[in-house]
């Protein structure tokens, strides 16, 4: 079965730098991309960015580029999502989800909870 | 970017309700159509891509058509367990991008 488990919730305060992750388990993780989603409160989903474990290549939104940082260590199948610098606005439930051109965003994680508050 | 709308970006039905819900890209994606079902405090779940082929373990109450620029989601007979809200999104091209979503409540 395949499934992609996220770290745990995360309470941070602003400047402070963090770093969350995602791990697959029951199928090639070399093979699919992995993406990220953010949802703020109350909001609906948005696209961050896209990673293929392979080789590393990245793809952003042009509204998290250079905001966030994505990752990944193929030896223990995980993919990651890191700022350097939080805000108030970076509150919010980041996903990640596998992802291939032909079946996208197919398999997700349960999740995690940020927190960015003084 | 392509832009997703989605409409209505809310809406009331009953139980046993035939539900259809539009999304419309703002320019060509041939069929790189995905929706995805959310229900509150729960992942995204995916229920259909290529705008009309089903996820495995999706019934086949939910159907997706279009092409190009216009795309539903429709569910013939609606379920409590349906109840939650929609999103589409589009693969065609970088960045991908989510319609707002559709909420779908109890009448």
């Amino acid at each position: 079965e395949v499934q992609l488990v996220q770290s745990g919730a995360e309470v941070k305060k602003p400047g402070e730098s963090l770093k969350i992750s995602c791990k697959g388990f029951g199928y090639s993780f070399a093979s699919y991309w992995i993406g990220w989603v953010r949802q703020m409160p109350g909001k609906g989903l948005e696209w961050m960015g896209i990673i293929y474990p392979g080789d590393s290549h990245t793809r952003f939104s042009p509204s998290f580029q250079g905001q966030v940082t994505i990752s990944v260590d193929k030896s223990i199948n995980t993919a990651y999502l890191q700022w350097g610098s939080l805000k108030a606005s970076d509150t919010a439930m980041y996903y990640c989800a596998r992802h291939s051109t032909s079946i996208p965003l197919d398999s997700w994680g349960q999740g995690t909870l940020v927190t960015v508050s003084s | 970017d392509i832009q997703m709308t989605q409409s209505p970006s809310s809406l009331s039905a009953s139980v046993g309700d035939r539900v259809t819900i539009t999304c419309r890209a703002s320019q060509g994606i041939s069929n790189y159509l995905a929706w995805f079902q959310q229900k509150p405090g729960k992942a995204p779940k995916s229920l259909i891509y290529d705008a009309s082929t089903l996820h495995g373990g999706v019934p086949s109450k939910f159907s997706g058509s279009g092409s190009g620029t216009d795309f539903t989601l429709t569910i013939s007979s609606l379920q409590p367990e349906d109840f939650a809200t929609y999103y589409c999104q589009q693969y065609n091209s970088y960045p991908l991008t989510f319609g707002g979503g559709t909420k779908v409540e109890i009448k």
